[in-house]
């Protein structure tokens, strides 16, 4: 069936350091939309990149992924982590035209930056 | 931005009793979810919800799970009876469109469900 891998379960990183936060997927939809959901401590999860366009950069709050469906691969980057940007980040899978709008999680990676 | 809202955020409950989980969506959203999130594990689609029917459930959507919004409410999920392994985070969201711009879904900050 479909699904989405994150082989980190948890990145620690010394501010100031690049971010690159893994995400795969396997699925049978034509046309896979991919995200990236960010969950601060005590809030909602809420909606950091969305994409469904191949090869094309999608960038928002410094953070950029590029969707990569050849080799099936929607990476979270950053340049220069901030301490504010520890979270739990979840990748996600949908279908643009299909599927009722259901989501398909990826488990998530606990970003921590450290000073 | 827009919120949802959970209510309540923690619920403890025996085991074979009725729970109901409640939800307020974005105002002026049509698109109703709930997920389910076991400790340690990804949040999984349980069912989604459009005009007041069930467009989709997953295989966790048991026959003991059911869902509405009457007359524009909270929208509910209803688990009866409960099981321990019901006991997790149940995750509302809800959304304007299914796909498109408008698709993004906005997610409540969770319930935590503990069966005992």
């Amino acid at each position: 069936g479909d699904s989405v891998t994150q082989t980190e379960g948890l990145v620690t990183l010394t501010e100031g350091l690049p971010v690159m936060l893994n995400c795969t997927y396997q699925t049978i939809y034509s046309n896979p939309f991919l995200f990236w959901y960010v969950q601060h401590l005590n809030e909602s999860p809420r909606l950091l990149l969305k994409s469904f366009t191949d090869n094309k950069r999608t960038e928002h709050q410094g953070f950029h992924a590029t969707l990569h469906k050849s080799s099936s691969s929607f990476h979270l980057q950053k340049s220069s982590a901030q301490l504010s940007d520890s979270a739990l980040y979840y990748c996600a899978l949908s279908d643009r035209h299909y599927n009722q709008g259901k989501l398909i999680f990826g488990q998530g990676t606990k970003l921590s930056i450290k000073p | 931005g827009p919120k949802v809202l959970q209510i309540p955020s923690h619920q403890i409950i025996d085991m074979g009793q009725m729970v109901t989980l409640n939800c307020d969506p974005v105002s002026n959203h049509l698109y109703f979810y709930w997920y389910k999130q076991i400790l340690g594990q990804q949040m999984e689609f349980l069912v989604n919800f459009y005009n007041g029917k069930v467009m989709e459930k997953s295989k966790l959507f048991k026959d003991q799970f059911s869902v509405e919004r009457p007359d524009g409410s909270y929208f509910t999920l209803k688990i009866q009876p409960t099981a321990l392994e019901d006991s997790a985070v149940y995750f509302c969201a809800s959304s304007l469109e299914l796909g498109g711009n408008y698709a993004e879904q906005f997610f409540g900050p969770g319930t935590r469900l503990t069966v005992l």
